[in-house]
């Protein structure tokens, strides 16, 4: 089975601070991405990377980065965190097959104060 | 432009009585179809998905959806609600021009009543 893992399942920080958020996969796959799940809102896409040092803006990638220095490794960054992204973030994987199906990791749930 | 609407917020259906949830789709050209669900605090599972072929397709947990292109549909249906069939359900679709990007619905709550 495909293993997904974001290293923080919950985080307090406050406005102003820069946050990383981290995401693993051990299968090998492509294409990873970073969604926010809001209430009411379902799943916004902020970023995507389909390689290595490869990445694309998704819908609401305003006030945050990326970084895909290796093929198992996606992170997500805060640069400067506001109170309008707390949030939850979900990263998923996809293999490069056209039919694919995402897989999540469990998320993180981010609170700015 | 693509979209996903999932048109009920919340669906509330009693134990052993059949369950559905509804989904209608908008894409240019043909659809990649997926359903996920999300239990509490936890990240979305795969449950199902319609590529081509079959427009009933079953998936994990005794979950089938039907793919009605006609009425750009693909409910979520199982013939026997559990109570731990209480989630989030996502819709979700892809072009299947060949981008990764995938749109997903605002979600539903099903609620399974003992």
């Amino acid at each position: 089975d495909v293993k997904v893992t974001q290293s923080s399942r919950y985080l307090v920080k406050r406005t102003g601070e820069k946050v990383f958020l981290e995401c693993v996969q051990d299968m090998d796959h492509e294409n990873m991405f970073w969604y926010r799940q809001d209430p009411g809102l379902g799943l916004r896409l902020i970023y995507f990377s389909y390689d290595v040092k490869m990445k694309e803006k998704g819908d609401i990638p305003e006030g945050y980065s990326v970084s895909r220095e290796k093929k198992e490794r996606f992170s997500l960054i805060l640069e400067s965190a506001s109170t309008n992204q707390t949030s939850m973030y979900l990263c998923a994987t996809l293999s490069g097959r056209v039919t694919g199906e995402l897989f999540f990791g469990e998320g993180s749930r981010l609170t700015v104060l | 432009a693509q979209s996903v609407a999932q048109p009920e917020d919340q669906v509330n259906v009693a134990e052993g009585n059949p369950l559905t949830v509804k989904c209608t789709y908008s894409v240019s050209g043909n659809p990649y179809l997926f359903w996920y669900v999300q239990y509490p605090n936890r990240g979305l599972q795969f449950l199902l998905k319609y590529i081509t072929g079959d427009n009933l397709v079953k998936g994990s947990y005794g979950f089938e959806a039907e793919f009605n292109k006609s009425q750009t549909s693909f409910h979520l249906k199982k013939p026997s609600a559990l109570v731990s069939d209480s989630a989030l359900y996502f819709c979700a679709v892809r072009d299947a021009s060949g981008t990764y990007k995938y749109i997903f619905g605002t979600g539903t709550r099903l609620k399974v009543l003992a």
